[in-house]
């Protein structure tokens, strides 16, 4: 049971390059979300969902897209990179929305 | 709007000091609340929540929390402080969306 997975771990971009952080969970969660961490912002919500086939935008959703196919798996794309994206991005999954929040170890991502 | 507050970004308290965290919250209805610790590096781990009931929660590695509704606060507090609680502690709203709404967090530094 590895609860929650994000790859990569660390990368870094250039501006305008795409790329995909992966999350996985083996908990049938039904309710995963990305948040983003900045120093000092404490962590915002990029976007959700609430079960396969069913996503919506959080706080901060511009420059991301998600998709969610599968229980498991809530891929967050960058469809071109900017250096305001610089953060480290964090995976949360749980049973129902108002449950307890599991969260994965986070990407750090550094877009130049 | 929803919001969270926590007054204090850097706190030092000496090795088996007390500690009390504040966090004031924002939000209409009967809040979910929780306490996150994250150490360097790490992921985001539950200290301890609050959905009804019992107003003094109890949570993991001796910490506590209690829910005072006339203050909208949520304050985290621990008896005695040991080095290895130095981390960043989150305090957290339910929000709307089914997502977290996280204060911008509490570095706690320990003096040996």
């Amino acid at each position: 049971n590895a609860g929650v997975t994000q790859t990569p771990k660390f990368q870094v971009l250039k501006t305008g390059q795409s790329m995909t952080l992966q999350c996985a969970q083996d908990m049938n969660h039904e309710y995963m979300s990305w948040y983003r961490q900045d120093p000092g912002m404490g962590l915002r919500l990029i976007h959700y969902s609430v079960g396969a086939g069913i996503t919506d935008q959080g706080e901060v959703p511009n420059g991301y897209n998600v998709s969610r196919s599968t229980t498991e798996d809530f891929p967050l794309r960058l469809l071109s990179a900017a250096p305001s994206q610089t953060s480290v991005y964090f995976c949360a999954t749980s049973w129902t929305a108002t449950d307890t929040q599991y969260f994965g170890p986070g990407t750090r991502l550094t877009v130049l | 709007a929803q919001s969270v507050t926590q007054p204090d970004i850097h706190i030092t308290v000496s090795e088996g000091a007390s500690l009390e965290l504040r966090c004031n919250y924002s939000y209409g209805a009967t809040p979910y609340l929780f306490w996150y610790v994250q150490s360097p590096g790490q992921g985001l781990q539950l200290l301890l929540k609050y959905f009804s009931g019992d107003t003094l929660v109890q949570g993991i590695k001796g910490f506590e929390a209690e829910f005072k509704r006339s203050q909208s606060s949520f304050n985290l507090r621990k008896p005695s402080v040991h080095w290895s609680d130095a981390a960043e502690y989150f305090c957290a709203v339910g929000g709307s969306q089914g997502n977290l709404i996280f204060g911008k967090g509490t570095k706690l530094s320990v003096k040996p």
